[in-house]
């Protein structure tokens, strides 16, 4: 069975930086690649980017490119997203999916708090 | 970017009652579209990829249709626990891009 676990809520101060994690179990990321996916408050599904972690090879969604930067470790199954500059646009559910057609498999999301 | 334009916003149906909920592309995805079902405090979860195929354990009163620009998420006979939000999501280009969404509820 495939599972993507993410890490815990994060609260960040303005202007700081956190990073996200994605644990995958039940099938190798590197045959695939990690989708991110945010939904602020009461709102729709953004696309933040993907990485391929077979190689490292990102793209972003442009208004993401200064914001996000995605990374993967294929020795333990688990990418990685690292949001900088935190402001309190920033405060919403952060996903990681994955899936060939479409996103078949997501983690259970992480939410993001950016407060002082 | 391609922007997915989707409708209705909110629907109010009965149980039993066949709904159906629209997305338009910008341009054409040649049917690389995905339909995802939202519960509050939830995941997504994938409806329909292709544009028209089932995802694995959904119910088959869900299907999706269309092709070019126009595509459509039906729901036949609806059910107490169809209650959700509902998003279609193009894959056919970066940046991927999903519709704003359709909250379905009781009448």
């Amino acid at each position: 069975e495939v599972q993507l676990q993410q890490s815990g809520a994060e609260l960040g101060k303005p202007g700081t930086s956190v990073k996200l994690s994605c644990k995958v179990s039940g099938y190798n990321i590197r045959n695939t690649y990690m989708h991110w996916v945010n939904q602020r408050p009461g709102k729709g599904l953004e696309w933040i980017g993907r990485i391929d972690p077979a190689n490292g090879n990102t793209i972003y969604a442009e208004k993401f490119k200064s914001k996000a930067t995605l990374t993967a470790d294929t020795s333990s199954n688990t990418a990685y997203m690292q949001l900088s500059q935190l402001k309190s646009d920033d405060t919403a559910i952060y996903f990681c999916a994955m899936g060939g057609r479409g996103f078949a498999y997501w983690g259970q999301g992480t939410l993001v708090t950016v407060s002082s | 970017d391609i922007q997915m334009t989707q409708s209705p916003a909110s629907l109010s149906a009965s149980l039993g009652e066949t709904v159906t909920i629209e997305c338009r592309a910008s341009e054409d995805i040649y049917s690389n579209l995905a339909w995802y079902q939202q519960k509050p405090g939830n995941s997504p979860q994938l409806l329909i990829y292709d544009a028209n195929s089932l995802a694995d354990g959904v119910p088959s009163r869900f299907s999706g249709s269309g092709s070019g620009t126009q595509y459509s998420l039906k729901i036949n006979s609806l059910q107490s626990e169809d209650v959700a939000s509902y998003f279609c999501q193009q894959y056919n280009n970066y940046p991927y891009t999903f519709g704003a969404g359709t909250k379905l509820e009781l009448k």
